[in-house]
């Protein structure tokens, strides 16, 4: 069994690019894909990444994201902040046939 | 494309069974290598994988629930759904409905007597 590890808050300017990590604390990050849920305020989740680095249609490429081996963790890069990418962001991987979620991170935009 | 829509009563007292349902579109739930999964996000919490039901109809289901969790597919109806046995306050929450790149609405239940 694993844990998926993200910041609990983070945040940043309009316009600006921002990143969100998730690191994972046994096994190899590359053995499972990773995926990444947006959920607004008062909203239900919705995928931004999945696949590690794909985006369901509709997604802006201004999400993007990335895996890095060296620290065992994914990436969630957004870039040209918009107040409406203000959100809880999370990190979801698979242990086996159990889904792993991280604990979520807030994004402020301000 | 793809989308899901859960539905469920709502209120469940405590100790009885909760019986949700989620309507597939856009995609056969039988289609090879599919899976379809559900996760529930009690009040102001996080999200948490409860179960998964894949596309030849093998289910797993969060170990931390026990023997309380059957999850099951209609291929006429192409919808899954899911029972929670013997329910407990614990087990409000927003249940979804989702794959890894699409997500349903949601549907609340609250356990209440």
């Amino acid at each position: 069994n694993f844990m998926l590890s993200q910041p609990h808050s983070v945040s940043e300017s309009p316009g600006k690019t921002v990143s969100i990590s998730c690191t994972r604390s046994s096994g190899s990050i590359v053995s499972t894909y990773v995926q990444w849920h947006q959920q607004r305020p008062g909203g239900s989740p919705t995928a931004v990444i999945y696949e590690d680095t794909l985006r369901p249609s509709g997604v802006p490429d201004r999400f993007s994201a990335s895996i890095d081996t060296s620290s065992n963790s994914a990436s969630l890069t957004i870039s040209g902040l918009k107040t409406e990418d203000e959100a809880d962001y999370y990190c979801q991987s698979f242990d086996g046939n159990t889904w792993v979620f991280g604990g979520g991170t807030r994004l402020t935009v301000l | 494309q793809r989308q899901l829509q859960e539905s469920g009563p709502g209120l469940v007292r405590p100790s009885e069974t909760l019986s949700l349902t989620c309507i597939v579109s856009g995609a056969s739930i039988s289609s090879s290598n599919s899976f379809w999964g559900w996760v529930r996000q009690p009040p102001g919490k996080g999200l948490e994988w409860v179960a998964t039901i894949y596309y030849s109809g093998r289910t797993y289901s969060n170990l931390s629930l026990g023997s309380r969790v059957t999850v099951s597919g209609d291929t006429s109806k192409n919808e899954i759904s899911l029972k929670l046995r013997s329910v407990t306050a614990t087990d409000t929450a927003v249940y979804y409905c989702a794959t890894a790149d699409v997500w349903g609405r949601g549907t609340s239940v609250i356990v209440s007597s």
